[in-house]
């Protein structure tokens, strides 16, 4: 079964490190673009970033450059999205995506919940 | 950045109906054009590719069209299980690969 699952839900202090992960099966990792995406509480979805796990290919949305580093770890399968300095407003879910037949993204995690609260 | 805007942000719709919800482009994005549905508690899930093609085990009461910077996405005789958010997104030209804000389908 191709899947992405992700790692659990993780609840932070303002100013912390944090990295949460999205672990492909099934299907050949490093063949297909990783995307990562945001949802903020009640609110719709933003493309954060996204990378090919072949040779690290990294894109940034020019709202988040700066804000986050995208990376994979081949040999795990698995793609991570990390902050060096967590704010209040980092607090959303996050999911991670892939495409496997098309462009669109067919493939989706289930999700990682972040809290950033004092 | 293409900018994908979505109308209505809400549309009521009675049980059994047709909805049908657009997405426009602030610039031509040929058919690479992909719609979303997404329930609470759950993630996207792909209904539309390439403005027309649905996704693997997708019903056919699920329809789009489109080119450029027009499209649409139709849902025949709304079920229960039919409401829900629907996002259209661009993969033309990126980064970044833009969504648009969400169509709520809620029962009228």
């Amino acid at each position: 079964e191709v899947q992405l699952v992700q790692s659990g839900v993780e609840v932070k202090k303002p100013g912390e490190s944090l990295k949460i992960s999205c672990k492909g099966s099934g299907y050949i990792f490093i063949n297909y673009w990783i995307v990562w995406v945001r949802q903020m509480p009640g609110k719709g979805l933003e493309w954060m970033g996204i990378i090919y796990p072949g040779d690290s290919d990294t894109r940034y949305s020019q709202s988040f450059q700066g804000q986050i580093t995208i990376s994979v770890d081949k040999s795990l399968s698995t793609a991570y999205l990390q902050w060096s300095s967590l704010r209040a407003s980092d607090t959303a879910m996050y999911y991670c995506a892939t495409s496997l037949d098309s462009d669109a993204f067919n493939i989706w995690g289930q999700g990682t919940v972040v809290t950033v609260s004092s | 950045e293409i900018v994908m805007t979505q109308s209505p942000a809400t549309l009521s719709v009675s049980p059994g109906e047709r909805a049908t919800l657009s997405c426009r482009a602030s610039q031509s994005v040929s058919s690479n054009l992909a719609w979303y549905q997404q329930k609470p508690g759950q993630p996207p899930r792909l209904l539309i590719y390439g403005a027309s093609t649905r996704a693997t085990g997708i019903p056919a009461k699920f329809s789009g069209s489109g080119s450029g910077t027009e499209f649409t996405l139709t849902i025949s005789s709304l079920q229960s299980e039919d409401f829900a958010v629907y996002y259209c997104q661009q993969y033309n030209n990126w980064p970044p690969l833009t969504f648009g804000g969400g169509t709520k389908v809620e029962i009228k």
